[in-house]
């Protein structure tokens, strides 16, 4: 299986601070990388796809970009309903596999 | 609007059977794959299978392959997860969850359901 290390476990920013969340694939998987949004007692939420396209309704202070096999999501100005946990997943082959999660908190 | 309805918690005691169910509506059941991802408490996310509901190809994780089975009503888009002899470790939080593709899966999830809690105890 492909291993997604996700870095800082946690990180705690204030509200229009700049935010950056780390994945790095075990392996290369081009760019088949998500990043899903979680918020307490509620199901995941796709927020980006493909490494760096968004789906519709996704605020566009989100972003994700891909280096080799390291990806990178930013929150370019965070917002307080931004609080949640983050993974990342690796769409390249069976079985998906995810990061172990970024906690977010607002300060 | 697209939605996966999935069925009520479960309260169980170790080597009951069980079976969940998930409710598609908003698209071609038959045409998207469907599949299913376990939570436990306070932990990650871990992806166990899909189903093309076409076809009825399966393709499991290799860590639920033998443990579950997934399956899929065509007739009234419904998906299933079942047990046949549950254990404590089973007790989770599992999401039915939809893989956008038509063809050969893209595997990720763009549909969520809001989950069917299990909880697995003597």
């Amino acid at each position: 299986d492909i291993q997604m290390t996700q870095s800082p476990s946690s990180v705690s920013a204030s509200v229009g601070d700049r935010v950056t969340i780390t994945c790095r694939a075990s392996q290369g998987i081009s760019s088949w990388l998500v990043w899903y949004q979680q918020k307490p007692g509620k199901p995941p939420k796709l927020l980006i796809y493909a490494a760096s396209s968004l789906p519709s309704g996704v605020p566009s202070r989100f972003s994700g970009t891909r280096s080799g096999t390291d990806f990178t999501l930013t929150i370019s100005s965070l917002q307080p309903e931004d609080s949640a946990t983050y993974y990342c997943q690796q769409a390249h082959s069976l079985p998906p596999t995810f990061g172990q999660g970024t906690r977010l908190e607002i300060k | 609007e697209v939605q996966l309805v999935q069925s009520g918690a479960e309260v169980k005691k170790p080597g009951e059977s069980l079976k969940i169910s998930c409710k598609a509506s908003g698209y071609n059941f038959t045409n998207s794959w469907i599949g299913w991802v376990r939570q436990m408490p306070g932990k990650g996310l871990e992806w166990m299978g899909i189903m093309y509901p076409g076809d009825s190809d399966t393709r499991y994780s290799p860590s639920f392959q033998g443990q579950v089975t997934i399956s899929a009503d065509k007739s009234i888009s419904t998906a299933y997860l079942q047990w046949s002899s549950l254990k404590a470790s089973d007790t989770a939080m599992y999401y039915c969850v939809r893989d956008p593709s038509v063809t050969t899966p893209y595997w990720y999830m763009d549909v969520w359901g809001k989950g069917t809690t299990v909880t697995v105890s003597s």
